[in-house]
């Protein structure tokens, strides 16, 4: 189905483990994006992408690597996960910037 | 930095209320501004947006003006339904690759 799709959308793990989450878009957008919601934050940018092997930082980027190399996936990697990176994980993309940003359904990760 | 805030809430509401969520931004230069809107258990979705000073975005029944001289872009639906139960989120961006959000407005509406 065309969209954009995460995965996992729930995981367990412990602390110091390294966790990816996956997302992949049909649409071929240029920009995709990752944000982070928490309780009284709204949505934060953690990294964001231009296009194929270009990303940037967004607001809150430590702790998190993410890589692009095709444009329908960009992948974010928890190094070694910490109890405040508990939170919900959304991936958006968009065909153009400032533009519609098209969210997938989160990924919901907790940190023991 | 590009930056909005919004009334936190909740707002609990009786069907066929009158609806406003206030938006307060700060920005340089000219950002379009959004309305997102997200039902339980799913992703964010556009509701709808303004790209210049004296726009309305309008959708659904919903409307938001983008009133530059006070940097305001305040939804506003005049008779909500049970349906319309959601977290409402304002956002803006810039020429940037980034759209900045507030922190979300959760609105319940009783029958």
């Amino acid at each position: 189905d065309a969209g954009i799709t995460q995965s996992p959308r729930y995981k367990i793990t412990e602390t110091g483990r390294q966790v990816t989450l996956m997302c992949h878009q049909t649409w071929s957008h240029s920009y995709m994006f990752w944000y982070r919601q928490d309780l009284g934050h709204g949505l934060r940018l953690i990294y964001y992408s231009a296009a194929a092997d270009i990303t940037d930082k967004g607001e809150v980027p430590d702790g998190y690597v993410v890589s692009r190399s095709k444009t329908e996936n960009f992948p974010l990697t928890l190094e070694s996960a910490t109890r405040s990176q508990t939170s919900v994980y959304f991936c958006a993309s968009s065909a153009s910037v400032p533009g519609e940003l098209f969210f997938g359904e989160g990924s919901r990760l907790t940190v023991l | 930095g590009n930056s909005v805030t919004q009334m936190e809430g909740p707002v609990t509401l009786s069907e066929e209320a009158f609806l406003t969520i206030n938006c307060t931004y700060t920005a340089t230069g000219y950002p379009s501004l959004f309305w997102y809107v997200q039902y339980p258990g799913e992703g964010l979705q556009l509701l709808l947006k303004a790209t210049k000073a004296d726009d309305k975005g309008s959708n659904k029944g919903f409307e938001a003006t983008y009133r530059k001289e006070t940097t305001t872009f305040h939804l506003e639906k005049g008779s909500v339904q049970v349906s319309d139960s959601a977290v409402y989120f304002c956002a803006l961006s810039s020429s940037k690759n980034d759209m900045r959000f507030g922190a979300g407005t959760r609105l319940t509406v009783k029958p």
